[in-house]
């Protein structure tokens, strides 16, 4: 069955460092990637997402990720934090059947930024 | 333009009540989504419509019944709910069924 685990529930970094969220999946073939964020009693909002071709993707807010195949991750990253970064990240792995892709979530990893 | 709104933004309901929960678009999609978020937990999927279509029901009580009038509209009926149906409901729509999934703000729903 398709998972995803965020080993980090909750990470604390200061405002100007760098950062890196984790992100591991079991599927049985190259999956449909995401990153979403979501600010507290918000909806998600999709930072990255990686379907196919160069394995470094961009995203918005100055994020990348990068996917990789042998490690089955696909792990967020940062320079540069800033505060309003703050919020729940989201992996998710869009697991296709019946015609749709199915976004099955990690449990979420909660960032806070100090100042 | 990829948004996805939702009404209302939050909402207060007894258990004998019968509400609605609505959701719209204008990006031309023609799949979306119901899910369910618990506090501090991932959204799970409840519901999937494909072109007007009810695809997926993810095994959901009939107190929350779907419909979609339209290509651009998805309702969430509500009818004698628990208080442990209180959750954030958010719906998506995604261009087919295998593309990237959008958003909406989401209702805050408080079943009293």
């Amino acid at each position: 069955a398709q998972s995803v685990t965020q080993p980090d529930i909750h990470i604390t970094v200061s405002e100007g460092a760098s950062l890196e969220l984790r992100c591991n999946y079991s599927y049985g073939a190259t999956p449909y990637l995401f990153w979403y964020v979501q600010s507290p009693g918000q909806g998600l909002q999709l930072l990255l997402k990686y379907f196919s071709g160069d394995t470094l993707v961009q995203g918005i807010k100055g994020f990348e990720a990068e996917f990789k195949r042998s490690q089955s991750s696909f792990n967020l990253r940062k320079p540069s934090v800033h505060w309003s970064d703050a919020a729940e990240y989201f992996c998710a792995v869009g697991a296709p059947g019946n015609g749709y892709n199915k976004l099955i979530f990690g449990a979420g990893t909660r960032l806070a930024v100090h100042p | 333009d990829t948004e996805v709104t939702q009404t209302p933004k939050h909402l207060v309901m007894g258990m004998t009540n019968k509400k609605s929960l609505k959701c719209e678009q204008h990006m031309g999609h023609r799949a979306m989504y119901w899910y369910k978020q618990k506090a501090k937990k991932p959204p799970e999927l409840m519901f999937v419509y494909s072109y007007e279509k009810l695809s997926i029901n993810e095994s959901v009580p009939s107190r929350f019944s779907p419909e979609c009038p339209n290509s651009s509209l998805l309702n969430l009926h509500l009818h004698a709910l628990q208080p442990e149906d209180s959750a954030l409901y958010l719906c998506a729509s995604s261009p087919t069924g295998r593309e990237t999934q959008y958003f909406g703000p989401g209702t805050r729903l408080l079943v009293l």
